[in-house]
């Protein structure tokens, strides 16, 4: 294990559902990201927080509304999501914001019907 | 905008041969490039980086190296085993915030 849990592991919803995904790290790290993983493309980066702060957001729709309570905890809520938004969400973790090795969690797989 | 040309998307080697997976990358202010593996299933894991002030870098049957010049790095695999088999990710990162991943290459070790 990485230290990096996310839930749930598998989810489906409908365009008019509000729902949540969690991510929790035990690592001691200060910064945490979400991406996004299709098939064929490469990890999009969507949000990054550094010490509980968002730092960077990649221009992602307002559907997608990301919350860092403390640092060890990362929610993503959703919200009137389209079916283009099913796709893999990865969570992951450093030390710091920064160039170095990210730890990542195993995912939701996310199915938007 | 920045990005991370990787190739090629797929590769197949037989066992005991070698593999060699490359990308580019657009931003001359990248200076950290690591290499993930992420196996069917499974999480993205780091395998190997290098950061820009060095050329190259060895672990064991992994090898990266870096042309800054030609903002070029590669990832060599030597004596390839059914295990390698996997999906690789390269990325190029800067500053605090600028992580950018290739497109990935799947890689098939026949037996």
């Amino acid at each position: 294990e990485t230290g990096v849990t996310q839930t749930p592991r598998h989810l489906v919803m409908g365009m008019t559902n509000k729902k949540s995904l969690k991510c929790e790290q035990h690592l001691g790290h200060n910064a945490m990201y979400w991406y996004k993983q299709s098939a064929k493309k490469p990890l999009e980066l969507m949000f990054v927080y550094n010490f509980k702060e968002q730092t960077e957001n990649n221009s992602v729709p307002s559907r997608f509304s990301p919350e860092c309570p403390n640092s060890s905890h990362l929610f993503l809520h959703l919200h009137t999501l389209q079916p283009e938004d099913s796709a893999l969400y990865l969570c992951a973790s450093s030390q710091d914001a920064g160039p170095k090795e990210q730890f990542f969690g195993p995912g939701t797989r996310l199915t938007v019907l | 905008g920045e990005n991370v040309e990787q190739h090629p998307s797929t590769l197949s080697v037989q066992e005991g041969d070698s593999a060699v997976i490359k990308c580019t990358y657009s931003d001359s202010a990248s200076n950290y490039f690591p290499w993930y593996k992420q196996e069917l299933g499974k999480r993205p894991q780091l395998i190997i980086d290098i950061r820009s002030n060095v050329g190259e870098k060895k672990d064991q049957r992994i090898a990266v190296t870096l042309n800054k010049t030609a903002k070029h790095f590669s990832l060599h695999i030597t004596e390839t085993q059914p295990e390698d088999s996997a999906v690789y990710f390269c990325a190029a990162a800067s500053g605090t915030y600028k992580y950018i991943f290739g497109t990935g290459t799947r890689l098939k070790v026949l037996a």
